[in-house]
């Protein structure tokens, strides 16, 4: 196990609604990546927070926010739900004044969206 | 054509066997690249990682980058039941501290007794 947390494990939401999904870094860790993996696809990378500022972003539409926190947990919000939201939620954290190519992925939170 | 071209399999091998996963990829500016395992509902966890060209070898596990033909390689020795999962390859640029990978689709591997 990587020490990285993600809750909760599963959700069913119906389009339009809202989600936030929750992630607790690795001990030690000030960076947390979130990802979204559609069945048989890689990760997709939504957006990385390092030290509570968002510090890169990837294809995603606005309606995919996120928060970290001093203790560098991290959330990730979705508005107004689309049947493609639909998939697997990663958060990963990483320790970048060591190795940034070194990160460890939580287990997931799989969204459901009808 | 996608950045990471990797094919979805299923890969299917006897138990002993050795088993060679790979990718492709276009973008020559990256630099790192990473070899991930994935189980069935969970997250990817780090198998190896690469710094531009050549070898690295970790026990059962082999990784190759020859950048001048944008191929990756992953063998993996005497396959295991317990190897039976999804392996992602990921690439990224040098860039700061920070690195953004991007990810192949993943190779399902089934290693049968």
């Amino acid at each position: 196990e990587t020490g990285v947390t993600q809750s909760p494990t599963h959700l069913i939401k119906t389009r339009g609604q809202q989600v936030t999904l929750r992630c607790s870094s690795q001990s030690g860790h000030n960076t947390v990546s979130w990802y979204q993996q559609a069945l048989g696809q890689g990760p997709q990378f939504i957006f990385q927070y390092y030290r509570e500022e968002e510090n890169g972003r990837g294809n995603f539409p606005p309606r995919f926010s996120g928060l970290q926190f001093p203790n560098y947990s991290s959330e990730l919000n979705v508005n107004a739900l689309e049947l493609d939201d639909s998939a697997l939620y990663l958060c990963a954290s990483s320790k970048t004044e060591v190795s940034g190519k070194t990160q460890y992925f939580g287990p997931g939170t799989r969204l459901l969206v009808l | 054509q996608k950045e990471v071209e990797q094919d979805p399999g299923p890969l299917s091998v006897p138990e002993g066997a050795i088993v060679s996963l790979n990718c492709t990829y276009s973008n020559s500016a990256f630099q790192y690249f990473m070899w991930y395992r994935q189980y069935s509902r969970k997250g990817p966890e780090l198998l190896m990682y690469t710094y531009s060209s050549g070898n690295k070898e970790d026990g059962r596990f082999t990784a190759q980058v020859d950048k001048s033909s944008k191929y990756i390689s992953l063998f993996i020795r005497d396959s295991q039941p317990s190897d039976s999962a999804t392996y992602l390859c990921a690439m990224s640029l040098a860039s700061g501290g920070s690195y953004i990978p991007t990810f192949g689709r993943g190779t399902s591997l089934i290693v049968h007794p």
